[in-house]
């Protein structure tokens, strides 16, 4: 079975400040991995996706995620938050044959303060 | 492109109560997907499809109900009301080839 798990369900960090949230995950089979944002009262965007290639991608708002296979982690990372990064996190995988289920992690709040 | 659409927006109900939960997209995706969201626990898979008139269980499809008699459409179906479906509900889609799922902007739902 998969699994996915997010250590730390919230994390606080001052503005301009680096933040690193955690995503390890389980799984017997190759696996897609992704990162989706949620900001207060919307639904989930997809901020960034492992599918292949090179391990360490990008969004277009300063994150980045990098994909160990041997420690089977894709933490987020961004060296200077803003207050607008303010959101629940969420890290999920995707598995092959799974009908592109997404099975999530629980979550991670990161709060930025001023 | 509206993307994925839900109404409503809120609903409360009172228990033994029920209600459908609309989905629409209009993105000529096959694959639809409903989950819950519960603080600290993410999301959970209920239902799914990858085509109209083909839909399957997920992890935590007790107390509901799905169809899918068009491709747009993926309707939520409450039977009968409990607190333990106090949640926020998401829809979601993604096309053949695609990884990425789009989601809508969830339905909140009290039941008291």
């Amino acid at each position: 079975a998969q699994s996915v798990t997010q250590l730390d369900s919230q994390v606080p960090v001052f503005e301009e400040a680096p933040v690193e949230l955690r995503c390890n995950y389980s799984s017997s089979v190759s696996v897609y991995l992704f990162w989706y944002v949620q900001y207060p009262n919307q639904g989930l965007q997809l901020l960034l996706k492992y599918l292949s290639g090179s391990t360490l991608v990008k969004s277009i708002n300063g994150f980045e995620a990098e994909f160990n296979k041997s420690q089977t982690s894709f933490h987020l990372r961004k060296p200077s938050v803003h207050i607008s990064d303010t959101a629940e996190y969420f890290c999920a995988l995707l598995y092959s044959g799974s009908a592109r289920q997404l099975t999530f992690g629980s979550g991670t709040q990161l709060t930025v303060l001023p | 492109n509206a993307g994925v659409t839900q109404t409503p927006k809120f609903r409360i109900l009172k228990i033994g109560q029920s209600m459908t939960l609309q989905c629409t997209q209009d993105m000529n995706h096959n694959y639809m997907y409903w989950y819950r969201q519960d603080p600290g626990m993410g999301l959970k898979l209920i239902y799914y499809s990858v085509g109209a008139g083909i839909t399957d269980k997920g992890e935590v499809p007790n107390g509901y109900n799905v169809s899918r008699s068009t491709t747009e459409d993926f309707p939520l179906r409450l039977e009968l009301a409990a607190p333990s479906q106090t949640s926020v509900y998401f829809c979601a889609s993604t096309g053949t080839g695609e990884e990425t799922q789009y989601f809508g902007p969830g339905t909140r739902l009290l039941v008291l």
